[in-house]
């Protein structure tokens, strides 16, 4: 059975950085890309990037080009986003997916002083 | 990027009655290989979005054969045939086939 786990709930101070994980099993992520996707309070979903975790190739939505950091490590099968410069309007809940089928259970990010 | 209007907003629908959503393109998603990378998903609430159709038509594993997707170039449909109190939630269209990929605003699909 495919599962992704991503890591808790964030709470990060404007300006900061935070870094999210989301851990594969069942599947490896070699064979596949790994999408995330954002929720802002109340709102729709908003694709942010994938990365390629065989190659490390990135592409991301033009807004999120210099928001966000997309990594992988196929040796322990987990894929990594990184959000810098932390504003309030980043506050969301953040989804890693693989093939857009099979989805994590979301972290929220909060951003707050 | 490519917009994806979902029509309409809100559905009100009784149980067993059927239900259809509509997804309009602001160009083609048809691909370079020909395959039209038209998606749809259901964030019931309080979870993650969850995929029940993938290229326009094709049903994912465990999604029951009341839902069917239908359409090509820039105008897509999504149709329940009988809605159970299961499918509650908000659905949402998604194109993979231009980068970045964009979802439609969602449509909130409500018991009457």
């Amino acid at each position: 059975e495919v599962q992704l786990q991503q890591s808790g709930a964030e709470l990060g101070k404007p300006g900061t950085s935070v870094k999210l994980s989301c851990k594969v099993s069942g599947y490896n992520i070699r064979n596949t890309y790994m999408h995330w996707v954002n929720q802002r309070p109340g709102k729709g979903l908003e694709w942010i990037g994938r990365i390629d975790p065989a190659n490390g190739n990135t592409i991301y939505a033009e807004k999120f080009k210099s928001k966000a950091t997309l990594t992988a490590d196929t040796s322990s099968n987990t894929a990594y986003m990184q959000l810098s410069q932390l504003k309030s309007d980043d506050t969301a809940i953040y989804f890693c997916a693989i093939w857009l089928s099979y989805w994590g259970q979301g972290v929220m990010v909060t951003v707050s002083s | 990027d490519v917009v994806m209007t979902q029509t309409p907003v809100s559905l009100s629908v009784a149980i067993g009655q059927p239900a259809s959503i509509s997804c309009k393109s602001s160009q083609s998603l048809v691909g370079t290989s020909g395959k039209t990378y038209l998606n749809w998903l259901l964030q019931r609430p309080g979870q993650s979005p969850k995929r029940l159709i993938y290229l326009v038509s094709k049903l994912d594993s465990g999604i029951p054969d009341r839902f069917s997707g239908s359409g090509s170039e820039t105008d897509f449909t999504l149709k329940i045939s009988r809605v159970e109190a299961d499918d509650l939630g908000v659905y949402y269209c998604l194109q993979g086939t231009h980068f970045p990929y964009t979802f439609g605003a969602g449509t909130k699909l409500e018991l009457k």
